[in-house]
């Protein structure tokens, strides 16, 4: 989507290993989140981001940390990769003068094997 | 704590038929709905945004309606191509800002055959 790129696109590690996902937007919007979708549980929260350095939990957050360091960056990591944590992750951003509609990355593949 | 429900799950429908989707929410105490488009192995493509105080929103073949004391909201898609086959997602919003969660539906999947 334009104005907001996930990476990497596509990502296979092990079981225990650090994992970062790296999502970046060029639309200066204030909230970023990220989502994981699973077959079955649809699309589910895992952290989101309402400023530079402010973030909070979602739904499913715990094995999970993130990082907002500058407005256009917000990562997402896994300290210690589970196959549990196999999944899609979609990044997103909204803001006011968007009317708070959500704009969708073109997602990350993970795999732990 | 909002929930949010399609129907149906899937649907095959041949090519040019007006069609459907519908969503249902239990709060009515929504800040907007979004229904989103999403291909096989894709991301979501935003179709359209319904605020609160809206009743309906159209984009090309697209007409989306929101009935927020009956929970309800309908996507039409007209005159349907083999290119609209895809899954649907319906998802509400509670709250402007940070503090609404984006609540989604399980999406219809979407199939037109020519």
């Amino acid at each position: 989507d334009a104005g907001i790129t996930q990476s990497p696109r596509h990502k296979v590690t092990e079981t225990g290993t650090p994992v970062t996902l790296r999502c970046h937007q060029t639309e200066n919007h204030r909230y970023m989140y990220w989502y994981r979708q699973d077959p079955g549980h649809g699309l589910r929260l895992i952290h989101y981001s309402y400023g530079v350095k402010d973030t909070d939990k979602g739904e499913v957050s715990d094995g999970y940390s993130v990082s907002r360091s500058k407005t256009e960056d917000f990562l997402l990591t896994l300290e210690s990769a589970t196959s549990s944590q196999t999944s899609v992750y979609f990044c997103a951003i909204s803001d006011y003068n968007r009317n708070y509609g959500y704009t969708f990355g073109s997602g990350t593949r993970l795999t732990v094997v | 704590k909002q929930e949010v429900t399609q129907i149906p799950a899937a649907l095959s429908v041949p090519e040019g038929e007006n069609l459907v989707l519908n969503c249902s929410f239990t709060d009515s105490a929504i800040y907007n709905l979004q229904w989103f488009r999403q291909d096989p192995g894709k991301g979501l493509t935003s179709l359209l945004l319904i605020q609160s105080s809206q009743r309906e929103q159209t984009s090309g073949r697209l007409n989306a309606s929101l009935d927020k004391s009956s929970g309800r909201s309908t996507l039409y898609i007209a005159a349907s191509q083999p290119g609209d086959s895809a899954t649907y997602l319906c998802a509400v919003k509670d709250y402007g800002g940070s503090q609404g969660n984006l609540i989604f539906g399980k999406g219809t999947k979407l199939s037109v055959k020519p």
